[in-house]
């Protein structure tokens, strides 16, 4: 069974920073590019970037770019965020989500970051 | 970015049949796919590339339509269907989603 499980998400200060984690289980997790995608309150949803299978290739949305940055282990299965400066839009739900191809196929259960002072 | 329009909310009966359209800025293709997340949860994979649906989901949900417009549909609704329903496109960087259509029982 595929599972994805988050962790890190706590109440950080305006300017802060926090590193999210993901645990990957039930597959191999280097063969596949992860993704971020997160949940601000009472809205939709929105990519905010991913990593290829070793790691070498990442890509940001304009929105968090050169602020948030994405890693892997995959000695480890585990996906990385880490995020700086945070601002007060930061705050969300942050979801690890695995990518077959052109989708979204698993979700984590997501974890929860506020950014206020 | 590609801007996806949905409905915001629908309320049906259960046993109805119900359509949740999407309506994409400008084409995707077929590279169109629908999520439901029930309160309290992650979303879930229901339907990908427009119309195939995920493995273990239930043949009464179906998926339709390409370029700019298109359809999920239940059918027939049952309680459980509660939840809201998102679209997302990956033809054009960055992939977006649509705002989610709430769905409610009457």
């Amino acid at each position: 069974e595929v599972q994805l499980v988050e962790s890190g998400g706590s109440l950080v200060q305006p300017g802060g920073s926090l590193k999210l984690s993901c645990v990957a289980s039930g597959f191999t997790f280097s063969n596949y590019w992860m993704d971020w995608v997160r949940q601000t309150p009472g809205k939709s949803l929105e990519w905010i970037g991913e990593i290829n299978t070793d790691g070498s290739k990442t890509n940001y949305a304009p929105s968090i770019k050169d602020r948030f940055t994405i890693s892997r282990d995959n000695a480890k299965s585990t996906l990385y965020l880490q995020m700086s400066n945070v601002k007060s839009d930061d705050t969300a739900i942050y979801y690890c989500t695995r990518i077959e191809t052109y989708y979204f196929d698993y979700w984590g259960q997501g974890v929860m970051v506020t950014v206020s002072s | 970015d590609t801007v996806l329009t949905q409905s915001p909310a629908l309320a049906v009966s259960p046993g109805e049949r119900v359509t949740i359209s999407c309506r994409a800025s400008e084409s995707v293709s077929t590279l169109m796919h629908w999520y439901q997340q029930k309160p309290g949860q992650q979303p879930t994979l229901l339907i990908y590339l427009a119309s195939n649906l995920e493995s273990g989901v239930p043949a009464r949900f179906s998926g339709s339509g390409s370029g700019t417009d298109f359809t999920l549909t239940i059918d027939p609704v049952e309680a459980d269907d509660t939840a809201t329903y998102y679209c997302q496109q990956s033809w054009n960087d960055p992939w977006t989603f649509g705002g989610g259509t709430k769905l409610e029982l009457k």
